[in-house]
Order: C-alpha cells, then sequence, then structure tokens
C-alpha cells in the first residue's frame, strides 16, 4: 500500500524558504501516469493546490505561487521536495502532499492518496 | 480560474437523513469533477471522482452526478461518520481548484 509522509520545518521566518519533502514508501515514484503533488490548507479554511511535478521532473504550477516555487524529485530517495521562497504569514497552512491519478475507465483525474499533513508556521 | 461554489456551506441533518451537497463551476468541466470527504485534523479522502464514480472502498451510500457546470454529491442514509466536512474539486483545467467546503453538522 502506497504512503506518503511529508517532513520539513515547521516554523519558517517571514521572508525565508519554507522547504518540504514527500517520502513515498510502499511504491515507486517513477512508476508512469502519476503526479506528484501539493495542496495547502491554511488553518480553518479551504485547499489551495500549489502544483505537481512527474518523475519526468516535468512540473505544473499554481500561478499565483509560481514566481516563488520550485520543485524536485530524487528518485533515488523516492521522495519530491517543494521550495517556496519570500515566505509571508499568508503561507501559514497545513501542507499536504498527493498522488495524482488518471482513471482511464472514465478520463478523470483525482488525488487518491494523501499524506497525513504537517503544519507550517511563518513567524518571526 | 473556475470558481467552485458549493451549496450550503453548512447544513445541519440527522442519522438516517438524506443529504445532497451542490458544487457549481463558473464555467463547464464536462465531468471532471470530484469529491473529497475531510474529518477534522486528517487529510480529505477521495470519495467520487469523475463527478459519478465511487473510489474503492467507499461505501455504496455516497453518489455524484452531474456534468457541465451543476454537480450533486448525495450521501442516501447519514452515518455517524459522515458528519464533517466536504470539498468538489475541478481537474478540467492545468490550474486546479477547490470549493469552499460544505459541512454537515448534527
Amino acid at each position: 500500500q502506497l504512503q506518503l509522509q511529508e517532513s520539513g520545518s515547521g516554523l519558517v521566518k517571514p521572508s525565508q524558504t519554507l522547504s518540504l519533502t514527500c517520502a513515498v514508501s510502499g511504491g515507486s515514484i517513477s512508476s508512469g501516469g502519476y503526479s506528484w503533488n501539493w495542496i495547502r490548507q491554511p488553518p480553518g479554511k479551504g485547499l489551495e493546490w500549489i502544483g505537481y511535478i512527474y518523475h519526468t521532473e516535468n512540473t505544473q504550477f499554481n500561478p499565483s505561487l509560481k514566481s516563488r516555487l520550485t520543485m524536485s524529485v530524487d528518485r533515488s530517495k523516492n521522495q519530491f521536495s517543494l521550495n517556496l521562497r519570500f515566505a509571508t504569514a499568508a503561507d501559514t497552512a497545513v501542507y499536504y502532499c498527493a498522488r495524482g491519478t488518471y482513471y482511464f475507465d472514465s478520463s478523470g483525474y483525482a488525488f487518491d492518496i494523501w499524506g497525513q499533513g504537517t503544519l507550517v508556521t511563518v513567524s518571526s | 480560474d473556475i470558481q467552485l461554489t458549493q451549496s450550503p456551506s453548512s447544513l445541519s441533518a440527522s442519522v438516517g437523513d438524506r443529504v445532497t451537497i451542490t458544487c457549481r463551476t463558473s464555467q463547464t468541466i464536462d465531468t471532471y469533477l470530484n469529491w473529497y470527504q475531510q474529518r477534522p485534523g486528517k487529510a480529505p479522502n477521495l470519495l467520487i471522482y469523475a463527478a459519478s464514480t465511487l473510489q474503492s472502498g467507499v461505501p455504496s451510500r455516497f453518489s455524484g452526478s452531474g456534468s457541465g457546470t451543476d454537480f450533486t454529491l448525495t450521501i442516501s442514509s447519514l452515518q455517524p461518520e459522515d458528519f464533517t466536512t466536504y470539498y468538489c474539486q475541478q481537474t478540467y483545467t492545468n490550474l486546479w481548484t477547490f470549493g469552499q467546503g460544505t459541512k454537515v453538522e448534527f
């Protein structure tokens, strides 16, 4: 059973870089056809998709974050990472990693496996 | 961006009730619409994808319908563990967006 686990700094100072890693276990990140996503949720609020990366390193980002965002994949460690530069209080949120799956039977695309989430607070 | 508006934002119900949540999109998205359930302190869990296909392992009391701009999630007989928050999501464009959520309360 594939599992995802987020890790990284829980406290980031304003203007610094927010860095997170998602470790994939029970399967290979290099399995074709899946995207590896980041989604965040500010306390008490809704969900915001941040972006995805494929094992080929192709990426797609939310335009609202694109100028500050970098994603990478480490196939040898079976993990992928997010770096969000120039963090502000507005970036305080629970950050989730999730697998994106294409369903050929119905031409659907959805996040079928999620990590448990990690809270990142941006504060001095 | 495609905006998703869920209604109601919250509802009160009882065990055994039939509950319907609506998601309306700002432009047509065919059937690229998913539904997630999120319990407090937990990650979202995929219930329905492609508007009406039940994800493996999800109880059959959950169902989805719709296409274009109007979609519904129905819980046929509400169970105690269903009192939580539900989100719709579109994956039609390259910018995937979520609805604001619907909280089902006792």
